[in-house]
Parts: structure tokens; C-alpha cells; sequence
């Protein structure tokens, strides 16, 4: 099946500082990336859709200027925690699919611990 | 709004039993899914039912669909150790919107 790459699979921060979180599909073109989050013995909860060329959607309650989503290429999406503060702390993973593709690939996740 | 409700929440037996996990959600869909994960790791996509479906098997998986009463079902025959993980149902809905909203997921524990 496609691979899709996340990196790096987990990082501590001090709180303000920002991090960001690479989602590159390796073997296809990814038109939509997702975004989701995860806290512990929780269910994966959408932040945004990132549509490669424009900008992302973002659902409802998730602040834009705090997740930051690039889709640049259509390999390549990137999610910035902008001043990162310990309620940030979560399993961030991103997913992607290609053109009339029903399945979702994703990345092995991120675990961002926030001092 | 998280769209599936799961249960059981945990479940654990011991291998070679079954595990039956099943899934509710609340709204006109394109095609059901399942999920596995392993604790603190991405997720493995398992099976995929269409909406028009009834029951799909794959392996030691089988899925049912029932539309009507907007829930499904993932059965496990002779599960293995190996088995344990979480398992998520997933909703691609019938909004034009390409997201999948996932369940709130079963904990399966398969005892050796």
C-alpha cells in the first residue's frame, strides 16, 4: 500500500517555543492531507484539511493561527504548533489520500510533550 | 463532532476466542471503515465497506454493515496476541467532504 512518512515521531519542547511536524506521502500524489489529533485512550479528532495549492480548512474550534498548515507540494504538508504550551501536548497524525482514492494512508504520528 | 460510538470500550479475551467490536454512527455515509493501532503508533487500515455492502470479509476479519440501523461490526475469529491493539470504526460521510470521523474506539486485549 502508499507510504505516507511523518517526522519526527516524537518531541519535547519548552513551552513557547514553536514545532513543526513534516507528512510526506512517498509514493503517490497526495491532493488532501488530514490532520488529526489524539490524547491518550482517545479517538482521533480532525483539526484541518490541507489542500494542496490553497489554504487549509480548519474545523470548528481549532485556531488557524495556532496550527499553522502548509501543503506546498503535493508530497509534502507541514503542521506548525506555534508557541507550543503543555495543554499542546498530544499524538498529532496526519493522513493522505490520492485522487478517487477512498482509503486513508497514514503517518506513524507524533507524540509532542510541551514542558 | 466525533460521529461513532464504539463498544465495547475494552474487551479482553483469550486467544483463539472471537472478538466482536461494533460501531454506531449518527449520519448518511459513503463507506464504513476499520482501523487498527497499536498503542502510540499510526493507524493500519483494515477493511472498507461501501454503503450498498451487508458484510465484507477479509482474512481472519469479517464486517457488517446494517445502514438501516446506521451500525456495523468487526469480528476477529481466532484471535492472536498479536491481535492487541485499538480498533477504530471510521465514517467517510456523505457530505462531499473527504475526512474520515472515527469512532471512539475498542481496546482489544488478546490474553496468550
Amino acid at each position: 500500500g502508499a507510504v505516507v512518512s511523518q517526522h519526527p515521531s516524537r518531541v519535547i519542547c519548552k513551552s513557547g517555543t514553536s514545532v513543526k511536524i513534516e507528512c510526506r506521502s512517498l509514493d503517490f500524489q497526495a491532493t488532501t492531507m488530514f490532520w488529526y489529533r489524539q490524547f491518550p485512550k482517545q479517538s482521533l479528532m480532525l483539526m484541518a484539511t490541507s489542500n494542496e495549492g490553497s489554504k487549509a480548512t480548519y474545523e470548528q474550534g481549532v485556531e488557524k493561527d495556532k496550527f499553522l498548515i502548509n501543503h506546498a507540494s503535493l508530497t509534502l504538508s507541514t503542521l506548525t504548533v506555534t508557541s507550543a504550551h503543555p495543554e499542546d501536548s498530544s499524538f498529532y497524525i496526519c493522513s493522505a489520500s490520492g485522487q478517487n482514492n477512498e482509503k486513508l494512508f497514514f503517518g506513524s504520528g507524533t507524540q509532542l510533550s510541551v514542558l | 463532532s466525533q460521529q461513532g460510538e464504539e463498544d465495547p470500550q475494552a474487551l479482553s479475551i483469550q486467544e483463539g476466542e472471537n472478538a466482536t467490536m461494533n460501531c454506531s454512527y449518527k449520519t448518511s455515509i459513503n463507506n464504513l471503515q476499520w482501523y487498527r493501532q497499536n498503542s502510540g503508533r499510526g493507524l493500519v487500515h483494515l477493511i472498507l465497506i461501501r454503503s450498498n455492502e451487508r458484510e465484507k470479509h477479509s482474512g481472519r476479519l469479517r464486517v457488517t454493515l446494517d445502514t438501516s440501523k446506521k451500525s456495523s461490526s468487526l469480528l476477529i475469529t481466532a484471535s492472536r496476541a498479536a491481535d492487541t491493539a485499538s480498533y477504530f470504526c471510521a465514517t467517510d460521510m456523505d457530505t462531499g467532504r473527504r475526512a474520515l470521523t472515527f469512532g471512539s474506539g475498542t481496546r482489544l486485549q488478546v490474553q496468550p
